[in-house]
């Protein structure tokens, strides 16, 4: 079957750095999508990758290595509002998405 | 990026009755969009894929005579809850791609519904 695998919840200090860790084993492999969902709202798109490498955007990246079905979101310079619930999702043979429960990230004071 | 409205955002209803749930692309012509249901802490479920102009692909599970989706034009679809219940209740998302914006294809969600069914 597919799957996707993330942590639950982290829990990170404002100001700092937290990595979000995200492994995948999917039937066929067509892109990696990170997407932020605050509590109540739609997702909204942070980063996709689909050559093995670094994506970097302002005090957000991402990292994918299609070898080892990783993926990890880098969050520099933390601030409140960065709480939120942060989705991997994974692009299949057939171009369907597959989704990850999503972390929780928690950023206190 | 593009815009996708969803509306309404919030709905409550009595135990039988009917709820339709609007989908609109506003700045870009959608020949696909997607459905979504998310229930508290746990990830987006595919529910179905609206085709413009075509009968939708419903995921497995997913019940087609419930939950109606009616993709009448490029910047419209419509997903209607029949006979709801509270076991319905839930969070539906609607999405779509910009094929001629993106080029990798994310998706541009609408701000969601939240159903209660009392």
């Amino acid at each position: 079957g597919q799957n996707i695998d993330q942590p639950t919840e982290m829990t990170a200090t404002e100001g700092a750095i937290v990595q979000i860790n995200c492994t995948y084993q999917t039937s066929g492999f067509n892109g990696l999508f990170w997407y932020q969902q605050h509590a109540g709202e739609a997702p909204t798109f942070l980063s996709y990758n689909v050559l093995d490498g670094l994506e970097e955007k302002g005090r957000f990246s991402s990292f994918l290595s299609r070898s080892k079905g990783y993926s990890y979101l880098l969050l520099k310079e933390l601030q409140m509002k960065d709480s939120a619930s942060y989705l991997c999702a994974v692009k299949d043979s057939n171009y369907q998405l597959i989704w990850g429960a999503g972390t929780k990230l928690i950023i206190k004071p | 990026g593009a815009v996708v409205s969803q509306h309404p955002s919030w709905v409550i209803c009595k135990s039988g009755t009917s709820v339709k749930i609007e989908c609109r692309s506003l700045d870009f012509q959608a020949t696909t969009m997607f459905w979504y249901r998310q229930f508290p802490k746990q990830s987006l479920m595919l529910m179905a894929t609206s085709n413009e102009g075509s009968k939708a692909t419903y995921e497995q599970g997913v019940e087609k005579d419930k939950f109606l989706i009616n993709h009448a034009s490029l910047t419209l679809s419509t997903l209607t809850v029949t006979s709801a219940h509270p076991e319905d209740s839930s969070f539906y998302i609607c999405s779509a791609n910009n094929r001629l914006a993106g080029d990798v294809g994310e998706l541009f969600f609408g701000e969601g519904s939240r159903l209660t069914v009392l």
